[in-house]
């Protein structure tokens, strides 16, 4: 979705490394979400943020850590990459004041820790 | 606890044939229902979903879902694949009386359809 955009969509990186993750919206929604993909096993929330002072740990939040710079901006960092965060990377959107709202997803980020 | 399983991993059809991709839940209130889409290297569409209502849902690209609250169940439907649905396709739910904002994917099952 071109109103979800994610950068890198590739990265290669080491064990160790600091690296961070953006995402940027331009739908207008309040809430932004940060998951992984791992194969078999669908999706897993990392983290979310329904407006950019309300920020929350999803089910698999240890070792990552998010900004939210602005309504429209929400990023994900690594601050010491391990190689078991080799995975798809997802940001998505969706809008506030009530849950029956779908999400809008990224394209994704790749990310290979070595 | 929520969760969503999808019991099969690929589901393969042939071009016109019907399709059928299941899904079962597990929540402990009221379910909002979802299915998305990801085609390769692309992210998740949101095809449809059932909030109240109607118990057949019809969403993009020909596909509709059933929810069936007896079966604790919600497949997706389509009268007649087309190749261009390949694709992975996750079910999701919120428990909307307990859960709230959470939503929990399946772990998505693939489908190839054979021209």
């Amino acid at each position: 979705d071109a109103d979800v955009t994610q950068t890198p969509r590739n990265r290669i990186t080491k064990t160790g490394k600091r690296i961070m993750l953006e995402c940027s919206q331009t739908k207008g929604h309040d809430r932004m979400y940060w998951y992984r993909q791992d194969p078999g096993l669908g999706l897993r929330l990392i983290y979310y943020s329904f407006d950019v002072k309300d920020i929350n740990k999803g089910e698999i939040s240890d070792g990552y850590s998010v900004s939210r710079q602005a309504q429209a901006k929400f990023s994900l960092s690594l601050e010491s990459a391990i190689p078991n965060q080799t995975a798809l990377y997802f940001c998505a959107t969706s809008e506030g004041g009530s849950y029956s709202y779908e999400q809008y997803f990224g394209p994704g980020t790749r990310l290979t820790v070595t | 606890a929520q969760s969503v399983a999808q019991p099969e991993d690929q589901v393969n059809v042939a071009e016109g044939n019907p399709l059928t991709v299941k899904c079962t839940y597990s929540v402990s209130g009221n379910p909002y229902l979802f299915w998305y889409v990801q085609y390769p290297n692309r992210g998740l569409q949101f095809l449809l979903k059932y909030i109240t209502g109607d118990n057949l849902v019809k969403g993009s690209y020909g596909f509709e879902a059933e929810f069936n609250k007896s079966q604790t169940s919600f497949h997706l439907k389509k009268p007649s694949a087309l190749v261009s649905d390949s694709a992975l396709y996750f079910c999701a739910v919120r428990d909307v009386d307990t859960g709230g904002f959470k939503t929990i994917f399946g772990a998505g099952t693939r489908l190839f359809v054979k021209a």
